[in-house]
């Protein structure tokens, strides 16, 4: 099956700092991905749509600034938080999207833990 | 915008019984797929099983299986012979049958934490 890799798989920084997660398609192409936010006990929150070579699509009340979302290539996409406060701290997920035949289907990453003291 | 209800936000179960988790969803599309997925502690989403809306067929994977019904817009899971290893957050999911981009995302219900009692 598909699989995606997401690197790191937790993460603790400082109140201001900058974090970059990475997600990477291994054995397929995906030439969109999407990042998902969740905390604990709760679903998945959808942030923002990834498409390879151009801008990303967010959701509504994502602050696009603070999130910054760059798919370089066919096979990985990087969400970087911008100056992380406590508040960011989260559980955050992303999926890539394999097309077979003529059916997508979404495959997640194991998520990344951020803590941001 | 489409909705997903997942009603049961818990629901147990005995080893080697059935249980069947429910979903309901709203939507103004005539086209679309629904899916099943399955996070356990890990925090790995799994896919379970999935179903597109134009096949009267209900979907079956092993011991998973669906019960859809498309005028009520409801989308069931019913787990057989239960196992320790079925429990998980269970997550109903939508999406729109269009293609490209954001088309592609997927509307997640609550979720229903499923424990299974040995």
């Amino acid at each position: 099956g598909a699989v995606v890799s997401q690197h790191p798989s937790w993460v603790i920084c400082k109140s201001g700092t900058s974090v970059k997660i990475e997600c990477r398609s291994l054995d397929f192409q995906a030439t969109t991905m999407f990042w998902y936010r969740q905390f604990p006990k709760q679903s998945l929150m959808l942030m923002a749509t990834s498409n390879e070579g151009s801008k990303a699509t967010y959701e509504q009340g994502v602050e696009k600034d603070k999130f910054l979302i760059n798919h370089a290539s066919l096979t990985l996409s990087t969400l970087t938080v911008t100056s992380a406060h406590p508040e960011d701290s989260s559980f955050y997920i992303c999926s890539a999207s394999a097309v077979s035949g003529v059916f997508d289907t979404q495959y997640f990453g194991p998520g990344t833990r951020l803590t941001v003291l | 915008a489409q909705t997903v209800t997942q009603s049961q936000p818990e629901m147990s179960v005995q080893e080697a019984e059935t249980v069947t988790l429910s979903c309901t969803y709203d939507t103004s599309e005539s086209d679309y797929y629904l899916f099943w997925y399955k996070q356990p502690p890990s925090r790995q989403m799994i896919l379970v099983i999935r179903q597109e809306a134009y096949k009267q067929q209900n979907a079956t994977e092993n011991r998973f299986s669906v019960n859809f019904q498309k005028a009520a817009k409801s989308f069931s899971l019913k787990i057989s012979d239960s196992q320790l290893g079925d429990a998980a957050m269970y997550f109903c999911a939508y999406r729109s049958a269009g293609s490209g981009g954001s088309n592609y995302k997927l509307t997640f219900g609550k979720g229903t934490l499923l424990t299974v009692n040995p």
